[in-house]
């Protein structure tokens, strides 16, 4: 059974751009969560979808934004990148209610130089 | 400013020694936790989880303890193995909040063969 993916697994981009991350979730899982990973702040929460309708946000700028498609698939956006966005995000995913199977993907490395 | 690192408490313990790690939570109404694994370069890793209702959970090799008076948690690895080296997180997630989990920010298990 595939884990959780996420893609790209590296990325360096320039500050004032922006970024788009991917994330499939496992088969059958249909929750979908966001986290950003830094030495300084540690593993911190973005956002949650659930059925293509975001569920949960964490205290994050509206630079970050999420989707959520009707294969369970998301993707997470950052515009208008900042040096501190530089960070491990790592995607989640679960069959639905009640954390059930709740798995994390290996993360993607955005640098912002 | 520059953001400083997390100090991340430290824990080195000799192969085949029992390990206990522990975590303070942060909110009394949290009703349901989990211990991660953390590897370089990786994704957290599911070990154990415990809800509210009990004050104790055993796995393979390992037990986690939960102590709502002084919202404590411990994670009890037996029979240390260097493939446990890794950083270890408790998380905590409150009643009807779907998959928004609060991380704890970590220990780092080093096993000396």
């Amino acid at each position: 059974k595939a884990g959780v993916t996420q893609t790209p697994r590296y990325l360096i981009k320039t500050r004032g751009q922006q970024v788009t991350l991917s994330c499939s979730p496992i088969s059958g899982h249909r929750s979908v969560s966001w986290y950003q990973q830094t030495p300084g702040q540690g593993l911190q929460f973005l956002f949650e979808y659930f059925s293509e309708t975001q569920r949960n946000k964490g205290n994050f700028p509206g630079r970050f934004s999420g989707r959520q498609f009707s294969n369970s698939r998301s993707e997470m956006n950052v515009s208008t990148l900042e040096l501190g966005d530089s960070a491990l995000y790592l995607c989640a995913s679960s069959l639905a209610n009640g954390h059930y199977g709740y798995t994390f993907g290996s993360g993607t490395r955005l640098t912002v130089v | 400013g520059e953001s400083v690192g997390l100090h991340l408490p430290t824990l080195s313990v000799q192969e085949g020694d029992n390990s206990i790690i522990n975590c303070a939570y942060s909110n009394s109404a949290s009703d349901y936790f989990i211990w991660y694994k953390q590897e370089s370069g990786k994704g957290p890793q599911f070990i154990i989880d415990i809800r509210s209702n009990m004050d104790k959970r055993q796995g393979q090799r390992v037990t986690v303890l939960l102590n709502k008076t002084v919202k404590h948690l411990s994670l009890q690895i037996a029979a240390t193995q260097p493939g446990d080296s890794a950083v270890y997180f408790c998380a905590e997630t409150l009643p009807n909040t779907g998959n928004q989990f609060y991380f704890g920010t970590g220990t780092s298990l080093t096993v000396i063969p």
